[in-house]
């Protein structure tokens, strides 16, 4: 498969919890990158974590990364109705262009 | 940041008909550019990556004369859907790497997508 697992694959929430969203991937990388997509819109870039990188924040975002278990998180404090979306891993591999590739997503819905 | 426009945003074609879609970098030059296709509720499949001046690279299983790749300039990359079908009606988005001081954070700035269908 080109795409890494993300769990869960839907995540709904009330507003002001927090979310965490998990994401795996199969081989080296030079960065991971976490987007958010509105439905039917264009991707919104949140954050970058390269490969030497254990943990990085950004407002409300915590991204953290494991290259020795392959796996990222990304957690949302204090969610907002506004953070419904769908959100995405993505990995740069090594060679290639730093060829991307998209994980399968987890849907966010936060309710208020 | 870096902006990557596509157009055009939305078409609607016949069946049998070709249609393009162009990706450009407007502020930045861009020697690798990525093609991802993607259906509704799923995530974003690579299709290709687009090389400045060279053959583009298709992924497995993406028919390379179906989805014509032509990156001809720094700025711009051309996905050109031949003989389209309904089948393959979809979200089309486009990415590019600046090639210039950021290509070291490897961030990709994506275009806003072009939403295809196929009657």
């Amino acid at each position: 498969s080109q795409q890494g697992e993300e769990d869960p694959q839907a995540l709904s929430i009330q507003e002001g919890e927090n979310a965490t969203m998990n994401c795996s991937y199969k081989t080296s990388i030079n960065n991971l990158q976490w987007y958010r997509q509105n439905s039917g819109r264009g991707l919104v870039h949140l954050i970058l974590i390269r490969s030497n990188e254990r943990e990085k924040h950004s407002g409300r975002l915590r991204v953290t990364l494991d290259t020795s278990k392959k796996s990222s998180s990304l957690l949302i404090t204090a969610s907002r109705a506004a953070d419904t979306a769908s959100y995405f891993c993505a990995t740069a591999h090594l060679g290639g262009g730093f060829k991307t590739i998209f994980g399968a997503g987890t849907r966010l819905f936060v309710k208020a | 940041g870096a902006v990557v426009s596509q157009h055009p945003s939305w078409v609607i074609c016949k069946s049998g008909t070709s249609v393009k879609i162009e990706c450009r970098s407007l502020d930045f030059q861009a020697t690798t550019m990525f093609w991802y296709r993607q259906f509704p509720k799923q995530s974003l499949m690579l299709m290709a990556t687009s090389n400045e001046g060279s053959k583009a690279t298709y992924e497995q299983g993406v028919e390379k004369d179906k989805f014509l790749i032509n990156h001809a300039s720094l700025t711009l990359s051309t996905l050109t859907v031949t003989s389209a079908h309904p089948e393959d009606s979809s979200f089309y988005i486009c990415s590019a790497r600046d090639s210039g001081g950021r290509m070291s954070t490897g961030e990709l700035f994506f275009g806003e997508g072009s939403r295809l269908t196929v009657l």
